[in-house]
């Protein structure tokens, strides 16, 4: 199975910093990555899909780059609406898996 | 829109079957690149895919699960099904209902989800 391993696990920052996550794949994955945001109690949410496409009505201010084995997810300027949790995840094949996740707290 | 409703027991004994569904409203399952997923989060955790099925039946499994699970699409009722066998503590988690419309395959990404299923076996 195909690993994804996400760097940092925490991050703390401020509003209006610029924040980069880093998601790498154990085998080569193309684009097929997605990122995702889940905030406690909810369900996970779809930013960013092949890897830098943004999904319809997620604010500009994310974005994603990468193919192969790693990729980014950038907010160019957090908003305190931001503060959560972000996974990645790899659909090069059915057998998905997801990221270990990076926890966004605020500074 | 496309909108998914989950439902199933709170509370499972150890050694029982988890007997969850996920109702799609809004539109058809049976449409062609209608894929349906089950993905769940113990509490504090990260999140773990369960297996995926597409609208025709065909069911893709996690390994650490497959011996284990049982997964259907009943495109009458609009609903696709999870059975996990042999529950333990380790199974307790949320469970999501999630899903893709996409004839290519790894080209998008969930952008469909139930409220989840808070599930506790004791």
């Amino acid at each position: 199975d195909i690993q994804l391993t996400q760097s940092p696990s925490f991050l703390s920052a401020t509003v209006g910093d610029r924040v980069t996550i880093t998601c790498r794949a154990s085998h080569l994955i193309s684009t097929y990555l997605a990122w995702y945001q889940q905030k406690p109690g909810k369900a996970p949410k779809l930013l960013i899909y092949a890897a830098s496409t943004l999904q319809s009505g997620v604010p500009s201010r994310f974005s994603g780059s990468g193919s192969g084995t790693e990729f980014t997810l950038t907010i160019s300027s957090l908003q305190p609406e931001d503060f959560a949790t972000y996974y990645c995840q790899q659909l090069n094949s059915y057998r998905i898996t997801f990221g270990q996740g990076t926890r966004l707290e605020i500074k | 829109q496309l909108q998914l409703q989950g439902s199933g027991p709170g509370l499972v004994k150890p050694s029982e079957t988890l007997s969850l569904t996920c109702t799609v409203s809004g539109g058809s399952i049976n449409t062609k690149g209608f894929y349906c997923a089950w993905i769940r989060q113990p509490p504090g955790r990260g999140l773990e895919w369960i297996g995926t099925i597409y609208y025709s039946g065909t069911p893709y499994y996690n390994p650490s699960l497959e011996t284990r699970l049982t997964m259907s699409v009943d495109t009458s009722r609009n609903q696709f099904s999870l059975k996990l066998t042999s529950m333990t503590a380790a199974d307790t988690a949320v469970y999501y209902c999630a899903a893709l419309i996409s004839t290519d395959w790894g080209s998008r990404g969930f952008d469909l989800w139930g409220q989840g299923t808070m599930v506790t076996v004791s």
